[in-house]
């Protein structure tokens, strides 16, 4: 069984840049869940898609967008991009109301 | 809103220790999940224990035990047997049971950094 993966590891980008980021979700999982966690803070809930809609949304503007597909995998996507966007984010994978499984993150850099 | 408010920015054991981290919450909901996760310095979110509201008994996972004081609405964890791999940011989560529609999402609070010495 495979765990929740995130790409890339790591990003540098500069300010009004667009940023894409991907999660595959567990085996089984149907449901993706993502979190901005910056510097010293908790993570902090951006999203959740369930069986390809959103099902849910934290309180970010809408230059942070998401996609689920058929195969549950995800992307975040945040336009614009600033100098506090710069974070750690986390996706995590259930199975509708189980458990969430984090992935090892993207860490994004906004110069 | 729901808050979960950790008021231990560092704690520090001795190995073979016992050491316990507090947490409170907020919410106006009666049924929801409390949960510990643990985050080394690898950045992976792992899930130590979880609790559920409806359950009196506290839960308990090997070394790791919870306090839930539902009144109250604390949840403590406590490490017994300290290791030097406990050494990691704690974080204390909350969250709703899943419906469609509401999102089933974590609200965390701003961790713990646990310290584990020799």
């Amino acid at each position: 069984e495979t765990g929740v993966t995130q790409s890339p590891t790591h990003l540098i980008k500069t300010r009004g840049q667009q940023v894409t980021l991907r999660c595959s979700s567990q085996s089984g999982h149907n449901t993706v869940s993502w979190y901005q966690q910056a510097l010293g803070q908790g993570p902090q809930f951006i999203f959740q898609y369930y069986r390809e809609e959103e099902n849910g949304r934290g309180n970010f503007p809408p230059r942070f967008s998401g996609l689920q597909f058929p195969n549950y995998s995800s992307e975040l996507n945040v336009n614009a991009l600033e100098l506090d966007d710069s974070a750690l984010y986390l996706c995590a994978s259930s199975e509708a109301g189980n458990e969430q499984f984090f992935g090892p993150g993207t860490r994004l850099t906004v110069l | 809103a729901q808050t979960v408010t950790q008021s231990q920015p560092e704690m520090s054991v001795q190995e073979a220790e016992t050491v316990t981290l507090s947490c409170t919450y907020d919410t106006s909901e009666s049924d929801y999940y409390l949960f510990w996760y643990k985050q080394p310095p690898s950045r992976q979110m792992i899930l130590v224990i979880r609790q559920e509201a409806y359950k009196q008994q506290n839960a308990t996972e090997n070394r790791f035990s919870v306090n839930f004081q539902k009144a109250a609405k604390s949840f403590s964890l406590k490490i017994s047997d300290s290791q030097l791999g406990d050494a990691a940011m704690y974080f204390c989560a909350y969250r709703i049971p899943f419906t469609v529609g509401t999102a089933s999402k974590l609200t965390f609070g701003t961790g713990t950094r646990l310290q584990v010495t020799l």
